[in-house]
């Protein structure tokens, strides 16, 4: 069964860069399958960020577009999310999970970013 | 303002039936599949349906899902009171090309 864990620091400051890796055990990152960032600012809903598939392939939220990059590393099987130029409204609980189109089959346990100086 | 329009609650006793409504438009879930959510405080989401009305593998059969042209609907039957959690609804949206979901729905079993 497929284990997803997240980590990263908890306080980033605003302006700068928050940056997460998702870690993949009990199964390869390279197999047949999206690896994905979704987020949920406190007490809000889910906001989808964007994913990656092992060859490298990316689809990103328009809306954050320009601030984000996901990236994979097949030697250490696991996925990275970096989002520049944070703000407050960036402070959310971080996701990773396996799957697409709205389909995520495995998640993390998700990790507390906030945005504070 | 989300995407897709869930009602914010709901609610039944123990034992009773319930639905939750996912409304949305042409370029979601009237041209895609729709997957459904399970969020317990503090946990991650949990996936309960997928493309509209399968069951992932250990999901009992009193959560079922639905579709119909632009809205989506999950049932649950057999209340529990683990069964109190937020519900979200999830799909593609081709004109947004983003993965948009519901605002959740809080369920509470009285």
């Amino acid at each position: 069964q497929v284990q997803l864990q997240e980590s990263g620091p908890g306080l980033v400051k605003p302006s700068g860069t928050l940056s997460l890796t998702c870690a993949v055990s009990g199964g390869s990152i390279s197999s047949d399958n999206w690896w994905t960032w979704v987020r949920q600012s406190p007490g809000k809903g889910l906001e989808w960020i964007g994913e990656i598939y092992h060859s490298g392939s990316t689809n990103y939220n328009p809306s954050l577009r320009s601030r984000v990059i996901i990236s994979v590393d097949k030697s250490k099987n696991q996925f990275s999310l970096r989002l520049t130029s944070v703000t407050a409204a960036d402070t959310a609980v971080y996701f990773c999970a396996k799957g697409q189109l709205g389909r995520f089959d495995y998640w993390g346990q998700g990790t507390l970013v906030t945005v504070s100086s | 303002q989300s995407v897709l329009t869930q009602p914010p609650s709901v609610s039944a006793a123990p034992g009773q039936k319930v639905t939750i409504s996912c409304s949305g438009s042409r370029s979601n879930i009237g041209n895609n599949d729709v997957s459904w959510y399970q969020q317990l405080p503090g946990t991650a989401p949990k996936l309960l349906i997928f493309d509209n009305n399968q069951r992932p593998s250990g999901i009992p059969d009193r959560f079922s899902g639905s579709k119909s042209d632009t809205s989506a609907t999950l049932g649950i039957t057999g209340l529990q009171t683990g069964d109190e959690a937020d519900y979200y609804c999830g799909t593609w949206d081709i004109s947004l090309t983003t993965v948009v979901f519901g605002g959740g729905t809080k369920l509470t079993v009285l």
